[in-house]
């Protein structure tokens, strides 16, 4: 299983784009990049999902260099409701997946 | 989109209990789920794989005699906790992915359970 390494922690304002890279140096051909969004006391949610270049949904954008070695996690104008920890997750279909410790966004008013 | 329904959302119980915690994939089918504990402050701990049909894989320094893992159906995961004692204190968290969905579909959590062991 690909091993991920992401910041422990970051600190944004309102209406500012916060960007979270997540490095994955051992991804293999057939993994995916999945980032999740945890509240306190709630299972994780999917945020997006993508293999190479760049993925947007309504929510984030995912940028994939070509070498697959790291990503991006893309939030544009954040609010204080997007206070929470993110988590960056490689694998492929039928695989258990091995959470990292997340990186813990605090959005600031 | 997929949902994951877990069931109860807490429990409090006394020390040499057992508590089962349901998990429920609603709009698909989930021919595998995942049980996860998080503890305060801390990642999510990937525990046991549920197959459905047969037996639960446990992660290492897991005990299957105390974490009773049952999936009796395609939809349907349940996890026991034996003999709960005040350290199995935790946040259990379930996940699955559709089984019939693309080969890496993402997997869906459920909104986990809340044990306190008195």
């Amino acid at each position: 299983l690909a091993k991920t390494t992401q910041p422990i922690s970051m600190d944004s304002y309102e209406g500012q784009e916060v960007n979270i890279t997540c490095s994955h140096n051992n991804i293999a051909t057939n993994d995916y990049i999945t980032w999740y969004q945890q509240f306190p006391s709630q299972g994780p949610r999917f945020i997006i999902q993508g293999y190479k270049t760049k993925v947007t949904n309504e929510v984030a954008s995912l940028f994939i260099p070509a070498d697959r070695k790291s990503s991006t996690l893309s939030l544009p104008r954040v609010s204080l409701s997007d206070t929470a920890v993110y988590y960056c997750l490689v694998g492929a279909g039928g695989q258990n997946f091995v959470f990292g410790p997340g990186t813990r966004l605090s959005v600031l008013p | 989109g997929a949902v994951v329904s877990q069931h109860p959302s807490w429990v409090i119980c006394k020390s040499g209990t057992s508590v089962k915690i349901e998990c429920r994939s609603l709009d698909f089918q989930a021919t595998t789920m995942f049980w996860y504990r998080q503890f305060p402050k801390q990642s999510l701990m990937l525990m046991a794989t549920s197959n459905e049909g047969s037996k639960a894989t446990y992660e290492q320094g897991v005990e299957k005699d105390k974490f009773l893992i049952n999936h009796a159906s395609l939809t349907l995961s349940t996890l026991t906790v034996t003999s709960a004692h005040p350290e199995d204190s935790s946040f259990y968290i379930c996940s699955a992915r559709d089984g019939l969905g693309q080969v890496n579909s993402p997997l869906h959590f459920g909104n986990g359970t809340r044990l306190t062991v008195t």
